[in-house]
């Protein structure tokens, strides 16, 4: 199965900031995408990543508030845009193969 | 909008003990997975079942999907600490590849 890294691990960030989140993949993939989780609960998904085309967002969640890039089948960002604490999450990364999905391990954010 | 119930969220139990969670939904799934995540960690793929009425085990775990392939269950048989962790099922959304995670139970195996 794919090996995902995904940067950065964890961060602290200000209100009103932006934080970029990196999602490297050793293998191409067709699939993946961007999940959000709060600490020991479940995963919720924000956006399928596509190549060479914009993101398709979950209800909820909008391009202006979480820009997605994909330039390749090997690497996505996730943008966390004028963050709030609310915004105070994991944020993981997926992709889906024949044998299985693999989540990255995860990008901590805390907004103060 | 489909929804994936998980039972319990809690578990604490002994090392030696067997337990079972659940997973239930009204909506059918093209497939089930299950996943364990500790902290700082991804979920990690444990299985996936795609036929209604599978089982498959994996050393002490056992997974089913029902026949209508709308509900699963994990069991797991004389429970080790190493067990420890946080356990999500999920639910595939045919060709999307989207998946839909229920709530998690988190499970505690005391020594």
């Amino acid at each position: 199965s794919a090996v995902i890294s995904q940067k950065p691990s964890r961060d602290i960030c200000q209100r009103g900031t932006s934080l970029t989140i990196q999602c490297q993949v050793d293998s191409q993939v067709t699939m993946m995408f961007w999940y959000r989780q709060q600490p020991g609960q479940s995963l919720t998904l924000i956006a399928t990543a596509n190549q060479g085309s914009e993101a398709t967002y979950e209800s909820g969640f909008v391009i202006d508030k979480f820009p997605i890039s994909r330039p390749n089948l090997t690497f996505s960002t996730l943008t966390v845009s004028n963050m709030s604490p609310e915004d105070s999450s994991i944020y993981l990364c997926s992709v889906g193969q024949m044998d299985g999905y693999t989540f990255g391990s995860g990008t901590r954010l805390t907004v103060v | 909008t489909q929804l994936l119930e998980q039972s319990p969220q809690f578990l604490s139990i002994q090392e030696g003990e067997n337990l079972t969670v659940y997973c239930n939904s009204s909506s059918v799934f093209s497939s089930l997975q299950w996943y364990r995540q500790e902290p700082g960690e991804g979920p990690v793929l444990l299985v996936t079942v795609v036929t209604g009425g599978e089982v498959k085990k994996l050393k002490r775990l056992t997974f089913q999907f029902g026949d209508a392939r709308k509900d699963s269950s994990l069991h797991i048989t004389a429970a080790q600490p190493g067990d420890t962790g946080l356990y999500l099922c999920a639910g595939g959304l045919g060709n999307t590849g989207k998946l839909i995670f229920g709530q998690g139970t988190t499970l505690q195996v005391k020594p």
